[in-house]
């Protein structure tokens, strides 16, 4: 089994970029996809990044999503951040049928 | 439009079976994908239990493989989860999810159940 490991918050302000990491822990980030997902407070999760850089359709363009094989690492980038981009961001992935949340970033706009 | 509803019991008893149904609208389960179910206790992540397709192919969690069954109605479009021996560190709210690519893609809007005498 591998862990997802991602900082547990992060700020910044309105109009900045930000980049949140997602460390895997063992096997390559590069040999299954990883999904990036918002929550709101009270809300179910929303799909923003998947298959390691695309977009849903509906998802504007300030979200983006990365991977490093370096540092073994999946990003997600949001520019031009705006106040409704507070959130919970969560990375996900999978290896051999097994499915992995990292524990989640608490993004605040301030 | 596909929409997914979880229903079932907000309160269950200590050693107890969580019992929890998603139904399925604007969709036929037989049509394909993977799905299953993700928790979240208040205030932590999200934890993914089970996915399964319409043919019986399954995944578990590893950590709770012991205590879970996902099944299938393909007659009523909808599909379940049974989680036995509940304690308190049960206590979370349930989404039931379609998966794509072993990712939920599409969620329910999340049941709270709560464990406790």
């Amino acid at each position: 089994n591998f862990m997802l490991t991602q900082p547990h918050s992060v700020s910044e302000s309105p109009g900045k970029t930000v980049t949140i990491s997602c460390t895997r822990s063992s096997g390559s980030i590069a040999g299954n996809y990883v999904q990036w997902y918002q929550q709101r407070p009270g809300r179910s999760p929303t799909t923003v990044i998947y298959d390691y850089n695309e977009r849903p359709s509906g998802v504007p363009d300030r979200f983006s999503g990365s991977i490093d094989s370096s540092s073994n690492s999946a990003s997600l980038t949001i520019s031009g951040l705006r106040t409704e981009d507070e959130a919970d961001y969560y990375c996900q992935s999978y290896d051999s049928g097994n499915q992995v949340f990292g524990g989640g970033t608490k993004l605040t706009v301030l | 439009q596909v929409q997914l509803q979880e229903s079932g019991p907000g309160l269950v008893k200590p050693s107890e079976t969580l019992s929890l149904t998603c139904a399925i609208s604007g969709y036929s389960i037989r049509s394909g994908y993977y799905w299953g179910w993700i928790r979240q206790p208040p205030g932590k992540g999200l934890e993914w239990i089970a996915s399964m397709y319409h043919s019986g192919s399954t995944y578990y969690s590893p950590s709770l493989r012991s205590r879970v069954t996902i099944s299938v109605d393909t007659s009523k479009n909808q599909f379940s989860l049974n989680l036995t021996s509940v304690t308190a560190a049960d206590s979370a709210v349930y989404y039931c999810a379609r998966f794509q690519r072993m990712a939920p893609n599409m969620w329910g809007q999340g049941t709270m159940v709560t464990v406790s005498s």
